[in-house]
C-alpha cells in the first residue's frame, strides 16, 4: 500500500531564512511521481512542484526546490528565503503509475514564517 | 487562463438534509476529481472521471454520495442525507490528460474547495 508520512506538524522559519519540509513515501511501484502543494487559510491547494521516480535532478521552481533521496525514499521540500506569505498548510503527495491516478496525501505540514 | 471553480465557497446543514456542489475545470481538461479533506488531514479522492465516464469511485459512500459529469466538463456531487462526519472541504481538481488518460506528470490544479458543516 502506498503511503506519505509528513513528521512535521508545524514548523517556524524567520523571513529570508531557508525551511525544509520533510516528506517520506512508502510504494512497490517503481514508476512514481511526487508532487508538493501549498494550502493558504483561503483553502486553495497550489501545486508547487514535481518530481519522477526517473527524474535524474532535483526539480526546483523558483525558491522551491526538492531534495529527493530515492534509496531513503524521501521528497522534501526547500524554500528558500523565506516570505511572509509563504504561511501556509504544506502537503505532500504521491501518485503510482499502475492501478488509478489518484494522488494519496500526507497529513501536511503548517508552516509560519515570522519577521 | 482561468482556473477551477466551485460554488458554493461554504454550506452550512443541518443532518439529513441535502447538499449538491458544483465544479467547472479548466478548460479542456479531460479528468476531474472531487476529494474530501476532513479538518488535520490531507484530501481523500472520492471520485474520478476521465471525460464524462467514472474512473474510479472506489472511495465514495454511495449510500449517500453521488456525483455526474454531464457532457464531460462540469460536475456536480450530491449528499444525500449528510451526516455530521461529512463536515469537510470539497475540492475539485482538474488535469489535462492525454488520449489514453491520466500521465503520472499530468499536475492536478485544485479549485477554492467548498467548506461545509453539517450541524
Amino acid at each position: 500500500a502506498q503511503k506519505i508520512t509528513q513528521t512535521q506538524p508545524g514548523m517556524f522559519v524567520q523571513e529570508k531564512e531557508a525551511v525544509t519540509l520533510d516528506c517520506t513515501y512508502d510504494t512497490s511501484d517503481p514508476s512514481y511521481g511526487l508532487f508538493w502543494y501549498k494550502q493558504p487559510s483561503s483553502g486553495e491547494m497550489i501545486f508547487l512542484i514535481y518530481q519522477g521516480s526517473y527524474d535524474q535532478q532535483n526539480a526546483t521552481e523558483g525558491r522551491y526546490s526538492l531534495n529527493f533521496q530515492k534509496a531513503r525514499k524521501s521528497a522534501n521540500l526547500v524554500i528558500s528565503a523565506s516570505q511572509l506569505g509563504d504561511s501556509a498548510m504544506y502537503f505532500c503527495a504521491m501518485r503510482e503509475s499502475r492501478g488509478t491516478d489518484k494522488l494519496i496525501f500526507g497529513t501536511g505540514t503548517r508552516l509560519q514564517v515570522f519577521p | 487562463e482561468a482556473g477551477v471553480a466551485q460554488s458554493p465557497r461554504y454550506k452550512i446543514i443541518e443532518k439529513r438534509q441535502s447538499v449538491a456542489f458544483w465544479c467547472n475545470p479548466i478548460s479542456g481538461h479531460a479528468t476531474l476529481y472531487w476529494y474530501q479533506q476532513i479538518l488535520g488531514q490531507g484530501p481523500k479522492l472520492l471520485i474520478q472521471f476521465q471525460n464524462n465516464g467514472v474512473v474510479d469511485d472506489s472511495q465514495l459512500p454511495k449510500d449517500r454520495f453521488s456525483a455526474e459529469r454531464l457532457k464531460g466538463v462540469d460536475s456536480t456531487l450530491k449528499i444525500q442525507p449528510a451526516k455530521l462526519e461529512d463536515s469537510a472541504v470539497y475540492l475539485c481538481a482538474s488535469s489535462l490528460s492525454g488520449l489514453a488518460g491520466p500521465r503520472i506528470t499530468d499536475t492536478q490544479y485544485f479549485g477554492p474547495g467548498t467548506r461545509l458543516t453539517v450541524l
